[in-house]
């Protein structure tokens, strides 16, 4: 099983900041099958960017992500109010797992 | 417009059986393979099971295996997962989720709870 390790736990930062998420696989995660998704509270989560890199249909050009192999990123260029809320990397090349996820909280 | 609605979700006591049910709208069901995934109270995503848009393919994760059965009624649009010797440890809200290789829509999901 392909375990993915997300980092920070929690990232504290002000809107109009950059923000930038590490997602890191124990083996390589073949095609870069890696998508980043967004959960707001009571909310299901919501697809961001899948194949590493590629923005879902309506997600703003804010997003972004990049990567390959074991080391994956997810940047926000310039945080939004919208955007505070939790982070889950996705790989789907082996199985399916989930990274532990990474709260992006306000300062 | 694509829509996943669950439903079948409750109060259940440890040994005790569920059935989930996610309906679904606003596609070709048929043609999609389909997931289940569950969040503990205050916890990450955990995959459970996926199904293809035929049934052939069925994969559980290890920690229901044996005690859950993803299923599907392509001519009327649904999912399901019957959950049997249910546990503390699946308390969850569960979600079906639609797989185009990654999970491009998400029902809202429904909550199980294992309790005595």
């Amino acid at each position: 099983e392909i375990v993915l390790t997300q980092s920070p736990g929690t990232l504290s930062l002000s809107p109009g900041e950059r923000a930038t998420l590490s997602c890191r696989a124990s083996q390589s995660v073949s095609s870069s099958y890696l998508a980043w998704y967004q959960q707001k509270p009571g909310q299901a989560p919501r697809l961001l960017i899948y194949g590493a890199s590629s923005r879902a249909t309506g997600i703003p050009d804010r997003f972004s992500g990049s990567g390959s192999g074991t080391d994956f990123t997810l940047t926000i260029s310039r945080l939004e109010p919208e955007d505070f809320a939790v982070y889950y990397c996705q790989q789907y090349g082996s199985s399916v797992t989930f990274g532990p996820g990474t709260k992006v909280d306000i300062k | 417009e694509v829509q996943l609605v669950e439903s079948g979700g409750g109060l259940v006591k440890p040994g005790g059986s569920l059935r989930l049910s996610c309906a679904a709208s606003g596609f070709t069901f048929s043609s999609y393979s389909m997931n289940w995934v569950r969040q503990a109270p205050g916890k990450g995503l955990e995959w459970v099971s996926s199904i293809s848009s035929s049934s052939s393919y069925i994969y559980y994760a290890d920690s229901v295996k044996g005690r859950f059965t993803i299923s599907r009624d392509n001519a009327k649009n649904s999912l399901y997962l019957q959950m049997n010797s249910l546990r503390a440890e699946d308390t969850a809200v569960y979600y079906c989720a639609r797989k185009l290789i990654y999970f491009d829509y998400w029902g809202q999901g429904t909550l199980v709870t294992v309790s005595s």
